[in-house]
C-alpha cells in the first residue's frame, strides 16, 4: 500500500518566492497532519485537518503560512513569502479516524531558502 | 507548548548490547507512540501504547507505558547496524487534540 507522498522531496528557492509543499495521504485517513522539523525545535505540528476541515492552526508560524485541503486526497501548505527561517524539513502525516490514531508520515520535503 | 524529556540524546553503543531509552512528560499522558527517523525520511511507527502498564513487543523492541503515565520506556535487545537512527517518543493527553513529541535519542551502532 502506498504510503503518505509528499512532494517535491526538495526545494531551493529564494527568498521572497512563493513556495506550495504537496501531500497525498493515505486512501481512507481522514485526518491530516503538517510538521516541520529543526534540529532547534525538533518536531512542530503547524495545523491539523479532519475531514478536510482546519481544525487546529496555532502552529501555524505567521500569516506568510497557509494550508489547504480541497478534498481527502490532496493537501498544500503555502509560505508566501519566504525567509531564510523557513529553512526546515516540512512533513505531513496522516492517521485513520480522528486525532488521537497514530500518524503514519511521508519522507519529507526538504526546503532550502536562500 | 507541551515538553517531553527524551534521554539519553545520543548513545554510541557495540553490536550485540542492549539499549534502554525514555521520556518523560510533565503531565498525564493517554497514549505513547515510539518511532524511528533514517537519515533523509520520515519518523516510522515502531510501538503504540494506550494503557498505563501497557508493555508491547515488536521484534527486538519492546515499549512501555509507565505507570505514572508521565512516562514511556523502549528498549531494544542485541542491536545491530540497522538499529541506526533517531529515536522519538510522541504522546498525547486528555486536553487538545495534538501528539508532542521528544527531542530525539540518536542511537550510533558500532559493528
Amino acid at each position: 500500500d502506498a504510503g503518505v507522498i509528499q512532494s517535491p522531496r526538495h526545494e531551493v528557492t529564494e527568498m521572497g518566492q512563493e513556495v506550495t509543499l504537496r501531500c497525498k495521504p493515505i486512501s481512507g485517513h481522514n485526518s491530516l497532519f503538517w510538521y516541520r522539523q529543526t534540529m532547534m525545535r525538533g518536531l512542530e505540528l503547524l495545523i491539523y485537518f479532519n475531514n478536510n476541515v482546519p481544525i487546529d492552526d496555532s502552529g501555524m508560524p505567521e500569516d506568510r503560512f497557509s494550508a489547504k485541503m480541497p478534498n481527502a486526497s490532496f493537501s498544500t501548505l503555502k509560505i508566501q513569502p519566504s525567509e531564510p527561517r523557513d529553512s526546515a524539513v516540512y512533513f505531513c502525516a496522516s492517521s485513520l479516524g480522528d486525532s488521537y490514531q497514530p500518524q503514519h508520515f511521508g519522507d519529507g520535503t526538504r526546503l532550502s531558502i536562500l | 507548548g507541551q515538553q517531553l524529556n527524551q534521554s539519553p540524546q545520543s548513545m554510541f553503543i557495540q553490536e550485540g548490547e542492549d539499549v534502554s531509552m525514555n521520556c518523560t512528560s510533565s503531565s498525564i499522558f493517554n497514549t505513547w507512540l515510539w518511532y524511528k527517523q533514517d537519515p533523509g525520511e520520515g519518523p516510522v511507527l515502531l510501538i503504540a501504547l494506550y494503557k498505563a502498564g501497557e508493555l508491547t513487543s515488536n521484534g527486538r523492541l519492546t515499549a512501555q507505558f509507565g505507570i505514572t503515565r508521565k512516562d514511556s520506556f523502549l528498549n531494544i535487545s542485541a542491536s545491530i547496524p540497522s538499529d541506526v537512527g533517531i529515536y522519538f517518543c510522541a504522546g498525547q493527553g486528555n486536553t487538545g487534540n495534538q501528539f508532542y513529541f521528544g527531542t530525539g535519542t540518536s542511537l550510533t551502532v558500532i559493528p
